[in-house]
């Protein structure tokens, strides 16, 4: 198994261009997340999605959008990109967070990205 | 109140040293308190985790303990490594809901 897979692994975009980060799971798993990890801010939540068809903001998704059309594929949409939205992307994936014990979250390796 | 605060923001150990990061959550409905480790370039992964039914979880040199009368676990790690230089995040979650700490980057010093 890859587990979570994460394409590109750097980008550097000008402000206003678009772009989409790219996620794949093989794990059959039903939730998935977007993730920004800014210097010394932690783990924000962009966006979530608990399975095809059903996607839901986060505590951040101002600026970005995603889509679930299938369990393995969960990509983040940036229209118009700004400096704001420098920062290094997680994807993240588990099978149930109401049994944390036995799914805990699975990460890609991240997406860095920078805007200027 | 949604947030959980770690401390500290950054800790430098001697090698064989311990190492103890600490953390606050103030929704006593979180059920799940996991930490979780994050090499550079890397996503974070699940380290060890603690129900908050139990005081104490223990994985070879890593130890949870957990207050939840004063809302507060920490990480405790023996006999520190360089190898475990990395970042390291608290969480709390319930559900489909985790919140995580701000991180706290640990060096070991060889």
């Amino acid at each position: 198994n890859a587990g979570v897979t994460q394409t590109p692994k750097f980008r550097i975009l000008k402000i206003g261009q678009s772009m989409t980060l790219q996620c794949a799971q093989d794990m059959n798993h039903n939730y998935m997340y977007w993730y920004r990890q800014d210097p010394g801010m932690g783990l924000k939540l962009i966006y979530y999605s608990v399975g095809a068809g059903i996607t839901d903001k986060g505590e951040v998704p101002n600026g970005y959008n995603v889509s679930r059309s299938t369990t393995e594929d969960f990509p983040l949409r940036l229209e118009l990109a700004a400096p704001s939205q420098t920062s290094v992307y997680f994807c993240a994936s588990n099978l149930t967070p109401t049994e944390p014990y036995n799914s805990p979250l699975h990460f890609g390796n991240g997406t860095r990205l920078t805007v200027t | 109140q949604q947030q959980v605060k770690q401390s500290p923001q950054s800790l430098i150990v001697q090698k064989g040293g311990i190492s103890i990061i600490n953390c606050a959550y103030e929704n006593t409905a979180f059920d799940y308190f996991p930490w979780y480790q994050q090499f550079p370039g890397k996503g974070p992964a699940l380290l060890i985790a603690i129900r908050p039914d139990v005081s104490e979880k223990k994985e070879g040199r890593f130890t949870i303990s957990f207050n939840k009368s004063a809302k507060q676990f920490s990480l405790h790690i023996m006999d520190s490594q360089p190898g475990d230089s990395a970042t390291y995040f608290c969480a709390a979650s319930r559900d489909d809901k985790i919140i995580f700490g701000k991180g706290t980057r640990l060096h070991i010093l060889p």
